[in-house]
């Protein structure tokens, strides 16, 4: 596609159901990243694939949150025994190649509201 | 650790006005990346500009201008002669330079509301 795609854009969840957030990256491009975004904050990082390989994990908030992208395109973020917390949109952004030069591209994020 | 200080959370200008957004960061890296996005009430983010940290020199693209200053560890942004559909969050963002492991993960400023009215 044209751009980076995410699905769904809202998502209800029940405290203590598991969700999962698909994002679909630019076609070719090698970096994908996810972030979480707090209502009226900055997205923060949360893990990031090159091509199908997980290099950093370190924003993940907890073992509840788990991300593949096991062909090295298509990315899930899957989160697990959901809890009010978890509220945020989630961004997921691609880029054609690693380094800092590399602009990265955003979709347009899944609202996530546990209740 | 890297961080980016975005101190005003709101700025309401009538349209025609210029407003200036600020950006203050911290890094112990030589080598970085500086970007600002717009954030629509649709939701995503939309890259306006990228400057590395050896780059000084001011940019202006349209009604956009950026004014980067490494020793004070500022990389500020001016829209001039604002107009309604300039109504968005915006953010500062720093990436360190790595070419393995951790990519070029942003990190965020709390953001900057900008309202135009007409």
């Amino acid at each position: 596609g044209a751009g980076v795609s995410q699905s769904p854009r809202y998502k209800v969840a029940k405290r203590g159901q598991d969700v999962a957030l698909r994002c679909d990256p630019i076609s070719g491009h090698v970096s994908l990243f996810w972030y979480q975004q707090a209502l009226g904050q900055g997205p923060e990082f949360l893990t990031y694939f090159q091509n199908e390989a997980q290099l950093d994990k370190s924003g993940l908030p907890s073992d509840r949150f788990f991300a593949e992208r096991p062909e090295g395109s298509v990315s899930t973020l899957k989160i697990q025994r959901t809890q009010q917390e978890d509220s945020a949109v989630y961004l997921c952004a691609s880029s054609l190649a690693p380094g800092g030069y590399t602009e990265a591209f955003f979709g347009q994020g899944t609202r996530l509201t546990v209740v | 650790a890297q961080k980016v200080t975005q101190a005003q959370t709101e700025i309401s200008v009538v349209e025609k006005e210029d407003v200036t957004l600020d950006c203050v960061y911290e890094t112990r890296d030589t080598t970085y990346y500086l970007f600002w996005y717009k954030q629509p009430p649709s939701g995503e983010l939309v890259f306006l500009i990228r400057r590395n940290s050896f780059d000084e020199q001011n940019e202006i693209s349209g009604r956009y201008s950026w004014n980067f200053q490494k020793s004070t560890s500022s990389f500020n942004f001016t829209i001039t002669a604002s107009q309604v559909v300039d109504s968005a969050v915006y953010f500062c963002a720093l990436s360190e330079n790595k070419w393995e492991a951790a990519g070029n993960k942003l990190t965020f400023g709390g953001g900057t509301r900008v309202l135009v009215k007409p």
